[in-house]
C-alpha cells in the first residue's frame, strides 16, 4: 500500500527554466511534509518542508505548494540549474506516527545545460 | 547544518558474516535514529525506530533478531546484520532526528552503507 505516490520516476529540463515535482498522498493523517534530494551512493539531504496548515512554503529557489483537498503536494524549482539534478523523494509524516516518515519513490531530475 | 555520519560507506563479505553498521550524529543530540533500507530505483523504506536508552521499534515484516539495533548513546546507534545473506544485500540509511518535543524537526541522513554478501 503505497501512501506516499510520485507518479513520475524521471523529469527532464532546460536550464533556467521550471522544474516542477509532484507528490501525491493517501493518508489523510499525514500533516507535515517534506522534500529530499539524494545523489547517487549518498544519504538524502533535506530541501524544504510544509506544515499542513499552510498552502505554500519557499526557500530561496524551492517552493513547495500543498493542496490538501487533492491530497497533492508540488515542488518547484525555478530557475532550474545542472547542479539540480538528482533523485527527489517526498516525505510525509502523521502526528499518530511521530516522526515516522513515509517516502515516494522518488523522481530522477536532469537539468540539461 | 545537522551532520550524520555513517561507517562504513561499503562492506562485502561472505555469507554467514554479521555486519555492524554505526550511525553517528555529530554536533546535535540525536534522541530518535531511524534505519532505512533501499533497493535500486525504490523508495527508502523504514526498518525501524531507535530511541535512545530504549529498545527499537521494528516495522512489520522486519525481523528483529536478524536486524540488531542499539542506540546506547544520544549520538551513536548501531544496526548489525546478523549472519548475512546474498538477500541481505541493499543499501542502508540512517536518519537522525535532534530534540524529543520537535516532531516537524527534519531528520537528517547518513551517505548510506552499501552492503553486499557474496
Amino acid at each position: 500500500d503505497q501512501q506516499v505516490k510520485q507518479n513520475s520516476p524521471s523529469l527532464s529540463v532546460q536550464e533556467g527554466r521550471i522544474s516542477i515535482l509532484n507528490c501525491d498522498y493517501t493518508n489523510s493523517m499525514f500533516d507535515y511534509f517534506l522534500w529530499y534530494k539524494k545523489y547517487p551512493a549518498e544519504g538524502p539531504t533535506f530541501l524544504i518542508s510544509i506544515s499542513s496548515i499552510k498552502d505554500k512554503n519557499e526557500d530561496g529557489r524551492f517552493t513547495v505548494f500543498l493542496n490538501k483537498s487533492a491530497k497533492h503536494l508540488s515542488l518547484h524549482i525555478v530557475p532550474s540549474q545542472p547542479g539540480d539534478s538528482a533523485v527527489y523523494f517526498c516525505a510525509a509524516s502523521a502526528r499518530t506516527s511521530g516522526s515516522r516518515l513515509t517516502f515516494g519513490e522518488g523522481t530522477q531530475l536532469t537539468v540539461n545545460p | 547544518g545537522a551532520v550524520v555520519s555513517q561507517h562504513p560507506s561499503w562492506v562485502i563479505c561472505k555469507s554467514g558474516t554479521s555486519v555492524k553498521i554505526e550511525c553517528r550524529s555529530l554536533d546535535f543530540q540525536a534522541t530518535t535514529m531511524f534505519w532505512y533500507r533501499q533497493f535500486p530505483k525504490q523508495s527508502l523504506m523504514l526498518m525501524a525506530t531507535s530511541n535512545e536508552g530504549s529498545k527499537a521499534t521494528y516495522e512489520q515484516g522486519v525481523e528483529k533478531d536478524k536486524f540488531l539495533i542499539n542506540h546506547a548513546s544520544l549520538t551513536l546507534s548501531t544496526l548489525t546484520v546478523t549472519s548475512a545473506h546474498p538477500e541481505d544485500s541493499s543499501f542502508y540509511i540512517c536518519s537522525a532526528r535532534g530534540l524529543a518535543g520537535t516532531r516537524n524537526q527534519p531528520q537528517h541522513f547518513g551517505d548510506g552503507t552499501r552492503l553486499s554478501i557474496l
